[in-house]
């Protein structure tokens, strides 16, 4: 089982859509939890940035953090064609360092 | 957020040659940088961590005479990518944190990548 489970996609999705992205883990040592979002043959760009559970709301972004379950998402509100991307969900903790453990990403495609 | 620079964003070289590709945080010390391989369509993979003025501590299964990594100053990390052979095409990079990027927060920064094809 990987460390963290992500649904590689595609997610299609019309213009103006809310999005939700998800990810789940199996190590509960887990603290920071992130998303990034990866244009094609770019390096990855930090959206989000959570310190262990809650919500966080930044522009039409907001990061969802429920360590009970394992559980971490991101919402996109009114979805736009310059939304498309491949969104990576990375986490790490105190016995990780620094080092990020990533999921695999999601193809996110957003229709006009 | 605080800027990672990657040099070259493209690189085509021979099989047999070396290749450098250098990694500068723009505006914060880096106490920490990481060097990841992305294959399309899949996720990264970290290489090693360099801490300055330190060996790198490369992952399982990443082979360090082949990755050279030199992580000279605070700012500047290196990874070098001896003999390479067309199996090294990748798309490389690196990230960094500390100081006021988020030492010890897990928060990391992502130079734009360098595409290597080894022809």
């Amino acid at each position: 089982q990987k460390e963290v489970e992500q649904d590689p996609g595609p997610l299609s999705v019309p213009e103006g859509a809310i999005v939700s992205l998800n990810c789940t883990y199996s190590n509960s040592a887990f603290q920071y939890f992130m998303w990034y979002r990866q244009y094609s043959r770019k390096g990855p760009e930090l959206l989000m940035y959570t310190y262990s559970s809650g919500n966080k709301e930044d522009g039409r972004f907001t990061a969802q953090v429920d360590k009970s379950s394992k559980y971490i998402s991101l919402f996109i509100r009114d979805s736009q064609p310059s939304d498309s991307a491949t969104y990576l969900c990375a986490m790490s903790g105190a016995e990780y360092g620094n080092k990020l453990v990533f999921g695999a990403g999601t193809i996110l495609r957003v229709k006009s | 957020g605080a800027v990672v620079s990657q040099h070259p964003s493209r690189v085509i070289c021979k099989s047999g040659t070396s290749v450098k590709i250098e990694c500068r945080s723009l505006d914060f010390q880096a106490t920490t940088m990481f060097w990841y391989r992305q294959f399309p369509k899949q996720s990264l993979m970290l290489m090693a961590t360099s801490n300055e003025g330190s060996k790198a501590t490369y992952e399982q299964g990443v082979e360090k005479d082949k990755f050279l990594i030199n992580h000279a100053s605070l700012t500047l990390s290196t990874l070098t990518v001896t003999s390479a052979h067309p199996e090294d095409s990748s798309f490389y990079i690196c990230s960094a944190s500390g100081g006021l990027a988020g030492a010890n927060t897990g928060e990391l920064f992502f130079g734009e990548g360098s595409r290597l094809t080894v022809l």
